[in-house]
């Protein structure tokens, strides 16, 4: 089983609204990622969790807040997002290790009005 | 440079014929390549990843990797309408073993 789930599948918010994203996870894995990708563009990386600690945070602007609480769960919190923020959030999950693979979950649709 | 490049296509390939996908990287401390393969709307879905140097093949699909060129490739055999798809090929490092880069990604447009 390879399977990573996100909620929810669609979601739209105002600049002043606080949302949060969720991914779920039970293959074990230890590594839990989050990207954004916008139309026609690769994914691109925002934060790493390694053991439930963040280990990679590319410059990611503060209105975008991570949290593991527990191996099998990442969140990302939203407040005060640009429209330009708007983007498929996606979440992925790796057992951990230099040859590991990542698994995507199906994403969040974002849409910020 | 571009850490990977890809041909952004579109690759446009009949159906039954073979599809070459290709991808380059710059970073000669690359450890692990893998191949994505992304319908429009939806999330990136792994199809292949290979490690060493030569061929690994998994059904209709072939991976092929030169680390001595810096070249990954995918080879899809008779494809099928149901392959057109985008195409990512994605490399770990540079930046740490949790890094994965991705490249912009190659469109296959598989004719009926």
């Amino acid at each position: 089983d390879t399977e990573v789930t996100q909620t929810p599948k669609h979601l739209v918010m105002g600049m002043t609204n606080k949302k949060s994203l969720k991914c779920e996870q039970h293959m074990g894995h230890r590594a839990m990622y989050w990207y954004k990708q916008k139309a026609k563009k690769p994914p691109e990386l925002m934060f790493v969790y390694s053991y439930e600690k963040l280990s990679i945070n590319e410059s990611v602007p503060s209105r975008f807040s991570p949290e593991c609480p527990n191996s099998s769960l990442l969140n990302l919190h939203l407040h005060a997002l640009q429209p330009e923020d708007s983007a498929l959030y996606l979440c992925a999950s790796s057992q951990g290790g230099a040859r590991e693979t990542q698994y995507f979950g199906p994403g969040t649709r974002l849409l910020v009005l | 440079q571009k850490e990977v490049e890809q041909n952004s296509g579109p690759l446009s390939v009949p159906e039954g014929a073979i599809a070459s996908l290709n991808c380059t990287y710059s970073d000669r401390g690359s450890q692990s390549f893998f191949w994505y393969r992304q319908y429009s709307g939806k999330s990136p879905e792994l199809i292949m990843f290979i490690y060493s140097n030569g061929d690994k093949e998994d059904g209709r699909f072939t991976a092929q990797l030169n680390k001595a060129s810096q070249y990954v490739s995918l080879l899809i055999r008779d494809s099928q309408p149901s392959d057109s798809a985008t195409y990512l090929c994605a490399v770990r490092g540079p930046g740490g073993y949790q890094k994965v880069t991705f490249g912009t990604g190659t469109k296959l447009q598989v004719i009926p």
